[in-house]
């Protein structure tokens, strides 16, 4: 098993809608998330940062986090052309001050 | 701003001549990482460093080499560079600590082309 997951994609939804990204880690230790984008050719972007159970805001950006679960997501609400891009799920082992570990990325494309 | 540079942005080299690549950061961090990232694929860490502790990934092959002279800089040196590694590579920085908010920030990118 890897230590994080996600689906690969490419994941299609309508322009306006909501954009759902999955993750999971496998490491019960792992204490902050993190959701990059990154567009093609380009680094990532950090865009969200989740720490505690529950919802995190941010704009049109939702984190959800259950640790209990091992399960971190990433919604987008009324997403747009310009959000489609790969996103990727970091996970920090606190363990490990300099340890981030990345899933594969889902590719989001938003059709107009 | 602070923020984390590479250079050059675009590198062209040929089937085994050395290449360097360069990164700078004015975030005052304690760790620099180095990435390789080829399309569709997830960032490879290659390596990365704690101030001046290296820290090499067990798979990262041995022409990969890197150096980090002070706080600010880090160098990645591939000294024979073969097709496969081309690749965008990423420089990244994060303090190092182990509290929560700690984060990674990446640079733009170098993309590296073997002829």
């Amino acid at each position: 098993q890897k230590e994080v997951e996600q689906n690969s994609g490419p994941l299609s939804v309508p322009e306006g809608a909501i954009a759902s990204l999955n993750c999971t880690y496998s490491d019960r230790g792992s204490q902050s998330f993190f959701w990059y984008r990154q567009y093609s050719g380009k680094s990532p972007e950090l865009i969200m940062s989740i720490y505690s159970n529950g919802d995190k805001e941010d704009g049109r950006f939702t984190a959800q986090l259950n640790k209990a679960s091992q399960y971190v997501s990433l919604l987008i609400r009324d997403s747009q052309p310009s959000d489609s891009a790969t996103y990727l799920c970091a996970v920090k082992r606190d363990n490990y001050g300099q340890n981030f570990v990345f899933g594969p990325g889902t590719r989001l494309s938003v059709l107009p | 701003d602070a923020m984390v540079i590479q250079n050059p942005r675009y590198q062209v080299t040929q089937f085994g001549k050395p290449v360097t690549l360069s990164c700078s950061q004015t975030l005052n961090h304690n760790v620099m990482y180095w990435y390789q990232q080829k399309s569709s694929q997830a960032p490879k860490l290659l390596f990365h460093y704690y101030d001046k502790d290296f820290n090499n990934e067990a798979d990262t092959p041995d022409n990969f080499q890197s150096r980090r002279p002070n706080t600010s800089f880090c160098f990645l040196d591939i000294r024979s560079p073969g097709l496969g590694d081309a690749a965008m590579y990423l420089c990244a920085t994060s303090r190092g600590d182990i509290g929560l908010t700690d984060t990674q920030y990446f640079g733009p990118g170098t993309r590296l082309t073997v002829l």
